[in-house]
């Protein structure tokens, strides 16, 4: 069966300090991969998505970046943290070229600037 | 522009009441709207799902109503208990892109 994992759990951050969210997708091959931010534990923010190694989509300007260096890693990142960055992220992944694309979601990570 | 519209924002049930959750869309090229239901301090997950080709569709105490001339789906709990009580997410998929997109949330609340 097919396990995402996502770390770390909780992470508190300065403003102005870097950050780096990991997440890996275990039980199958050439997934979908997304990164998304809920704010105040309301809607769900599409960040990035990438359909292979190295391919990277961003869906809103922001401070973040993401990269998949690896078939099953996605890495969420910034060089400087805003207070903004604030908020709870979350992994996903689906299957690639399936329709229905049901997105599968990891159990998050939740980000305090401060 | 709010591609998929969800109401309402928080439902406040008693215990067995059947609560209604509802989404509407404007884009016909969406062709798959799950629902997904996130409890605090976690990840949403895949509660149950329609294709536009059937208008209704029953797994367990969830029943998705799916109107497809209007526009809108509807999510219906049966018999709602406590431990229903979380955060519900509509969804549609853009044919074209393959995105999903995602309704804004409903806090539901069944009240013992």
């Amino acid at each position: 069966s097919q396990t995402i994992h996502q770390w770390p759990a909780t992470l508190v951050q300065p403003v102005g300090s870097p950050l780096s969210l990991e997440c890996t997708v275990e039980g199958t091959s050439n997934p979908n991969l997304y990164w998304y931010r809920q704010a105040a534990g309301r809607g769900l923010q599409l960040l990035f998505y990438s359909v292979g190694i190295g391919q990277i989509s961003s869906e809103v300007p922001q401070n973040l970046s993401a990269s998949r260096p690896q078939d099953r890693q996605f890495i969420l990142s910034s060089k400087k943290l805003l207070l903004s960055d604030s908020g709870f992220y979350l992994c996903a992944w689906s299957v690639q070229g399936s329709s229905g694309n049901t997105i599968y979601f990891g159990e998050g990570s939740w980000l305090t600037v401060v | 522009q709010q591609q998929v519209k969800q109401s309402p924002q928080s439902l406040i049930v008693q215990k067995g009441g059947i609560p209604i959750i509802n989404c509407a869309y404007e884009n016909t090229a969406f062709d798959y709207f799950p629902w997904y239901q996130q409890f605090p301090g976690k990840g949403p997950a895949l509660l149950i799902a329609i294709r536009p080709d059937v208008s209704e569709k029953k797994e367990g105490r969830f029943t998705i109503s799916f109107n497809k001339s209007a526009k809108q789906f509807s999510l219906h709990i049966m018999d709602s208990q406590p431990g229903d009580s979380a955060t519900y997410f509509c969804a549609v998929n853009d044919g074209n892109t393959g995105k999903l997109i995602f309704g804004q949330g409903t806090t539901l609340q069944v009240k013992p």
